[in-house]
């Protein structure tokens, strides 16, 4: 019964290659996030959505292409890969109540490496 | 937004009480102090939010001087099971911007 589920959980790609990285949340929540975690673990905002719609998009390079199919979904696709995109990828929710963004939920993350 | 400054790592003795401490000058009227724990391997996990004075929950306790310029995280008796890193995030969460920017964090290391 897994709250916020990343699949895959480990991901090994070549340069140049496009991949995947799916999200759902069964928490009922309205909104969804990515954020990327590099080597030196510094955790960044890559997008957030709002009941599907995006209202978030932090300088990311538009080889990532956020995608959600509805409110308990945040699919997130990188075409040709880079180096630089190696990292983990944690998919989060949060549920708004009375205009107050509550807490985040995070999944496990999922570890990208790009040779 | 505001920004937020923390210790790179500390050390701590099994048993001891930890305070660690975030200072985030910048802060503005509407914005929230909220803390973060995460494991190695492991998404962030919420542990206290607070706006002003003293927040306790069972986990930890959160203090915000009255300018609050900073606050501080205060885990009693930890455990090495305390062992972690710790982000400390300001923002509006009438806007969403209370989940939206972790800074360096903190990893405190938990000695037998």
């Amino acid at each position: 019964d897994t709250a916020v589920s990343q699949t895959p959980k480990y991901l090994v790609t070549q340069m140049g290659n496009d991949k995947s990285i799916k999200c759902e949340q069964n928490l009922g929540h309205d909104t969804m996030y990515w954020y990327k975690q590099d080597s030196k673990k510094f955790l960044k905002i890559m997008f957030s959505y709002n009941n599907k719609e995006l209202i978030i998009n932090e300088t990311v390079p538009n080889r990532f292409s956020p995608k959600s199919p509805d409110k308990a979904h945040l699919n997130l696709h990188i075409n040709s890969l880079e180096l630089g995109d190696s990292a983990v990828y944690f998919c989060a929710s949060s549920h708004t109540r009375t205009g107050f963004a509550g807490e985040l939920f995070f999944g496990e993350g999922s570890r990208l490496t790009v040779l | 937004l505001a920004k937020t400054t923390q210790p790179i790592s500390m050390d701590s003795y099994e048993g001891q009480e930890v305070n660690i401490t975030c200072s985030h000058n910048n802060i503005a009227t509407n914005d929230y102090i909220t803390w973060y724990q995460q494991f190695p391997s492991q998404g962030p996990r919420f542990i206290i939010q607070g706006y002003k004075t003293k927040v306790t929950n069972e986990v930890a306790s959160l203090f915000i001087p009255a300018d609050r310029k900073s606050s501080t995280l205060s885990l009693p008796r930890v455990s090495l099971s305390d062992t972690a890193v710790y982000y400390c995030l300001v923002g509006d969460p009438q806007t969403g911007a209370n989940n939206l920017f972790f800074g360096t964090g903190t990893r405190l290391t938990v000695i037998p």
